[in-house]
Formats: C-alpha cells, sequence, structure tokens
C-alpha cells in the first residue's frame, strides 16, 4: 500500500529558530512530491515540485530536498507570517492524463514571535 | 486572475438532505478532482474528472456523485448515503497534457450537519 507520512505532526518555533519538516514515502513508483503550503480555512497552495533523488528547490526561507525515500522541508530563521500546516504529496503514475496524488497528514508549524 | 472558485464556503446539511458543492475553475484545466480533508488525516481522493463527460471514482467515492458537463465545472453532490459528511471538501485542477503540473486548489467548503 502507497503510504506517506509526515512528521513531525506539530512544531513550535522561535522566530529566527532553523529546522527542518520530514515527509516519507513508501510507493510503488515515483513520477514527483509535490509541497504545498495550507492557511487556516483555506486550500493547499502550491510551494515546489521535485522529481528525482538529489533534487532541491528554494523560495525565499524554504529549502525542499529529496531522496529516494523521504524528502525534507528546510526552513531557516522563519517569520511569523511562515506559520501554516505544510503539506507534501506523492504523485503516483497510475492514471493516464490525470494525477494520483497521495497526501500525508500535514505537519503545522508556529513560529512564535 | 485565473483559478478555481469553490461556494459556498459554508454548507449545513439536515439529515437525509442531499447538498450539491460548486466548483468552477478558468484555469482551462482539463482535469479536475475532489478531495475530502479530515483532521489529522491526508487529504483523500473522492472523484475525479480527466474530460469532459467523463469521471472516475476515487478511493472514497461512496455517498458522493459528480457531473462534468462543462470543462469549467465539476460539481460534487453529497447524498444522504454519506453517513459522515462532516469535512472541509477541496476541489483542485490540474493540465491534463503536461501531468507534471501541480494541481492548483480552491479554498474549500466546510460541510456540518444540523
Amino acid at each position: 500500500e502507497d503510504q506517506v507520512t509526515q512528521s513531525p505532526e506539530a512544531l513550535r518555533l522561535q522566530e529566527g529558530e532553523s529546522s527542518s519538516l520530514n515527509c516519507s514515502y513508501t510507493v510503488s513508483g515515483l513520477r514527483g512530491l509535490f509541497w504545498y503550503r495550507q492557511d487556516p480555512g483555506k486550500g493547499p497552495e502550491f510551494l515546489f515540485t521535485l522529481y528525482s533523488a538529489g533534487e532541491e528547490k528554494e523560495k525565499e526561507r524554504l529549502k525542499a530536498t529529496l531522496t529516494k525515500k523521504e524528502s525534507f522541508l528546510h526552513i531557516t530563521a522563519p517569520k511569523p507570517e511562515d506559520s501554516a500546516t505544510y503539506l507534501c504529496a506523492v504523485h503516483l503514475p497510475s492514471i493516464v492524463g490525470a494525477q494520483k496524488l497521495v497526501f500525508g497528514q500535514g505537519t503545522r508549524l508556529t513560529i512564535n514571535p | 486572475d485565473g483559478g478555481i472558485t469553490q461556494s459556498p464556503k459554508y454548507l449545513f446539511r439536515k439529515e437525509g438532505q442531499n447538498v450539491t458543492l460548486s466548483c468552477e475553475q478558468n484555469l482551462n484545466h482539463d482535469a479536475m478532482y475532489w478531495y475530502r480533508q479530515d483532521p489529522g488525516q491526508g487529504l483523500r481522493l473522492i472523484y475525479y474528472s480527466q474530460i469532459v463527460n467523463d469521471f472516475q471514482k476515487g478511493d472514497i467515492a461512496e455517498g458522493y456523485s459528480v457531473s462534468r458537463e462543462k470543462k469549467e465545472s465539476f460539481p460534487l453532490t453529497v447524498t444522504s448515503a454519506q453517513k459522515n459528511p462532516t469535512a472541509f471538501y477541496l476541489c483542485a485542477s490540474s493540465t491534463r497534457a503536461r501531468s507534471n503540473q501541480p494541481q492548483h486548489f480552491g479554498d474549500g467548503t466546510r460541510l456540518s450537519i444540523l
């Protein structure tokens, strides 16, 4: 069974305190991995796509990396506005013409000023 | 601006009632999706549609129905057969030809039971 697990479930940091969120997966084939940010009461907002092990993507204070079994979302010197739930989703090659995504349960990140 | 519009934002269902959630997109995407989000769980796929007049069941389709009469619209009906409908419902879309592009999401509809 395809599974995606995110850890920790919740993380509370002080402003400026860097850390990493983990997304580990056991799936039968990987076309890519997506990271999304979700604010309360809103839909997920796309952040990054990673396609192959060793790939890295950066955007402002966020950097996403990918290995064969997991992905990390590194957050450097976070600010309170970075507080959100971060979701990862694995793209599986099982539906022609549409995407089959398996989502993790998310990490709820809180940055205290 | 291009995007996905879901309505209503909040919806209440009475016992034995069917309710319909609206999803409209102006991104010219071929594929559209409905997900259900429950606290502490990942998004779960209810139904998806690759093209007009075609749709497929996802992982948790029981108690739900959809239609795709127009490219821009993919409404979801939560029927009385869905015994635990309280959840946050998200609609998404993606391009078909370049399916490695990310899905774009609406801002959801929160459904509760009266």
